[in-house]
């Protein structure tokens, strides 16, 4: 099965830093790659995904590049606001297999003015 | 836009007690999830459906069943609640087949305490 290692947070950041939240995996087959966003007293929401090798999500500012040869897939955004706070979750999907997506632990994100 | 529906937000009961978390779906999705979300540990697979009334086990199925009788509702049933239960759980559902890479849609979480 599949399984992810997500950098530890929290990330603390003043407005207009840059971020980037390490994901690494580990994956049998060929997974799609995902970062979910969960705000503050919400559920998980899709950020971005990618589905093939050198593919680029985006979204928001936000962008992740699906490195097959370093099985990374990490989140960049090149200024972040305070409305940015949040927690990222980084999520491989195990396409080929059970097409169930395993979930990091988190990184929480906290954006100061 | 999906909507992901948790019947509670908030919910206090006492150990040993029959716990049901409901959740409903209105956009016409084959699967169903229930997840629970630990500080440190993220987010942990209960139970899935693929369908109406399948199931498959989790990571972490022990103390918890599920039922699905209609394909708009998935429940999650705690037999004995304990305080080891105590958590935030979530429910998610996601168009399409067993096989899809469609993204997930999420509720906005059940935070239950066990007492």
């Amino acid at each position: 099965g599949n399984s992810v290692t997500q950098m530890e947070g929290p990330v603390t950041l003043s407005e207009e830093a840059f971020l980037t939240i390490n994901c690494t995996y580990t994956a049998t087959g060929y997974p799609s790659l995902f970062w979910y966003v969960q705000y503050p007293g919400e559920g998980l929401q899709l950020l971005l995904k990618a589905t093939k090798a050198d593919d680029k999500g985006s979204n928001k500012g936000f962008e992740a590049t699906y490195r097959k040869e370093t099985t990374s897939f990490h989140l960049e955004k090149g200024s972040v606001q305070v409305s940015d706070s949040a927690v990222y979750f980084c999520a491989p999907l195990d396409s080929g297999g059970s097409y169930i997506p395993t979930f990091g632990r988190g990184t929480s994100l906290i954006v100061h003015p | 836009d999906v909507k992901v529906t948790q019947s509670s937000r908030y919910l206090v009961k006492r150990t040993g007690e029959k716990v049901f978390l409901e959740c409903v779906q209105d956009m016409d999705h084959e699967n169903m999830f229930w997840y629970r979300q630990d500080p440190g540990l993220g987010l942990r697979l209960i139970y899935f459906s693929y369908d109406v009334k399948m199931k498959e086990k989790g990571d972490i199925p022990e103390g918890y069943s599920v039922s699905r009788e209609k394909k708009e509702r998935f429940s999650l049933i705690l037999e004995s609640a304990s305080t080891n239960q105590t958590s935030m759980y979530l429910c998610a559902s996601r168009s399409g087949t067993v096989a899809t890479n469609e993204k997930l849609f999420f509720g906005s979480g059940t935070q239950l305490s066990v007492l």
